[in-house]
């Protein structure tokens, strides 16, 4: 079945400093990729789309310059959190849209910054 | 995209039959449902999908009415390891749309 990897699992990381994370559909090709955050009991929030060789579009409210979203091929894309804050600190997620509209989940990665 | 509705927890016993139904009265002509299961610190997984009457896998099934404003996943004999959260998605998946996560149904099995 189609699979999603997710790097790093987990992240601690100073305030200020810049994160990235990555996203892989390991054996088959991501038309899209979707991120998401999310906090404790809480459900997952759609940050942004992108789309391999264009600029992602990002939803209402999410800051494009402080997630910087990379989508170089068509199975890799990468979130950057920019100069992290604590406030930064959550659940990330990313989704990969295969051509058969099939969507398949990372395993997260879990962002604290202190 | 379809807005659902689902109950926000729900608790039941091992061995059990679990069935959670989600409304969603907008459902256009398009959707299909879909249902996602997530383990706490894990991405979400995919479970079921369907657009009418009832779809069955190794793990769950899915029944439809014939209006399609709501939808019922049946998890059969759960276990303490079904404890998780339940999400339905509505949307059509012949176009490029935006997954919106709903709030989701906590279900807790107990020993």
């Amino acid at each position: 079945g189609a699979v999603v990897s997710q790097h790093p699992s987990w992240v601690i990381c100073k305030s200020g400093t810049s994160v990235k994370i990555e996203c892989r559909s390991l054996d088959f090709q991501a038309t899209t990729m979707f991120w998401y955050r999310q906090f404790p009991k809480q459900s997952l929030m759609l940050m942004a789309t992108s789309n391999e060789g264009s600029k992602a579009t990002y939803e209402q409210g999410v800051e494009k310059d402080k997630f910087l979203i990379n989508h170089a091929s068509l199975t890799l894309s990468t979130l950057t959190v920019t100069s992290a804050h604590p406030e930064d600190s959550s659940f990330y997620i990313c989704s990969a849209r295969a051509r058969d509209r099939r969507s398949t989940f990372g395993s997260g990665t879990r962002l604290t910054v202190v | 995209l379809a807005k659902t509705t689902q109950p926000i927890s729900m608790d039941s016993y091992e061995g059990q039959e679990v069935n959670i139904t989600c409304s969603h009265n907008n459902i256009a002509t398009n959707d299909y449902i879909t249902w996602y299961q997530q383990f706490p610190s894990q991405g979400p997984r995919f479970i079921i999908q369907g657009y009418k009457t009832k779809v069955t896998n190794e793990v769950a099934s899915l029944f439809i009415p014939a209006d399609r404003k709501s939808s019922t996943l049946s998890l059969p004999r759960v276990s303490l390891s079904d404890t998780a959260v339940y999400y339905c998605l509505v949307g059509d998946i012949g176009r490029d749309d935006k997954i919106i996560f709903g709030k989701g149904t906590r279900l807790h099995i107990l020993p």
